[in-house]
């Protein structure tokens, strides 16, 4: 099992860009969940779902949009970045209820 | 929401020094788990403790959840330990985890 991937590592955008973080598991989980990591700070939850199709938001939700078309697919989508994502990002995934099992993390940078 | 607190934020140790770190929240919990950063910023998952107490080599953690704290203990600490270690809990249901601000934790020869 490959866990959670997360495709690219690192990203520099300039503001007004968009782009997608990518996220995959093969351990067939159907909560899945994106964070935030900002400097000297625990991460905080952008978008989660509990299932295909079923999407809803987190903590930090503006500026970026999700989707869940399979179970092991979660795609982060920034329409318009800005200088404030800058951050790096984590997908989560685990079974309801269960241990949550994080991929390796992107770092962006907005410029 | 249910609110994190870890303690100390911050960590100086000797190599072979023991430590614990202290995690308190605020409501009943579903899920406690325990990760260690390393300093490449992978997370590393520690514990899944929602409540009892857990061991996995030189790492033990216990949940008292009626008290609403977790303890994570680090015997014969090593360099490897080094890192930032967060607690992150979800409360009422669902898998929405929150995470305390972590301890940093630098070991040193």
């Amino acid at each position: 099992n490959a866990g959670v991937t997360q495709t690219p590592k690192f990203q520099v955008l300039k503001t007004g860009q968009s782009m997608t973080l990518q996220c995959a598991q093969d351990m067939n989980h159907e909560y899945m969940s994106w964070y935030r990591q900002d400097p000297g700070m625990g991460l905080r939850l952008i978008h989660y779902s509990v299932g295909a199709g079923i999407t809803d938001q987190g903590e930090v939700p503006n500026g970026y949009n999700v989707s869940r078309s399979t179970t092991e697919d979660f795609p982060l989508r920034l329409l318009s970045a800005a200088p404030s994502q800058t951050s790096v990002y984590f997908c989560a995934s685990s079974y309801e209820g269960g241990e949550q099992f994080f991929g390796p993390g992107t770092r962006l940078t907005v410029l | 929401g249910i609110q994190v607190e870890q303690s100390p934020p911050d960590l100086i140790l000797q190599e072979g020094a023991n430590s614990t770190l202290r995690c308190n929240f605020s409501d009943s919990v579903n899920n406690l788990q325990w990760f260690h950063q390393n300093p490449w910023g992978q997370l590393i998952n520690l514990f899944y403790i929602p409540s009892g107490t857990k061991q996995n080599g030189r790492l033990s953690a216990t949940t008292v959840a009626t008290e609403r704290y977790s303890l994570l203990y680090i015997s014969s600490s090593q360099t490897t330990d080094s890192g930032v270690y967060f607690c992150a809990a979800t409360a009422g249901g669902g898998n929405k985890l929150t995470f305390g601000t972590g301890t940093q934790l630098k070991v040193e020869l």
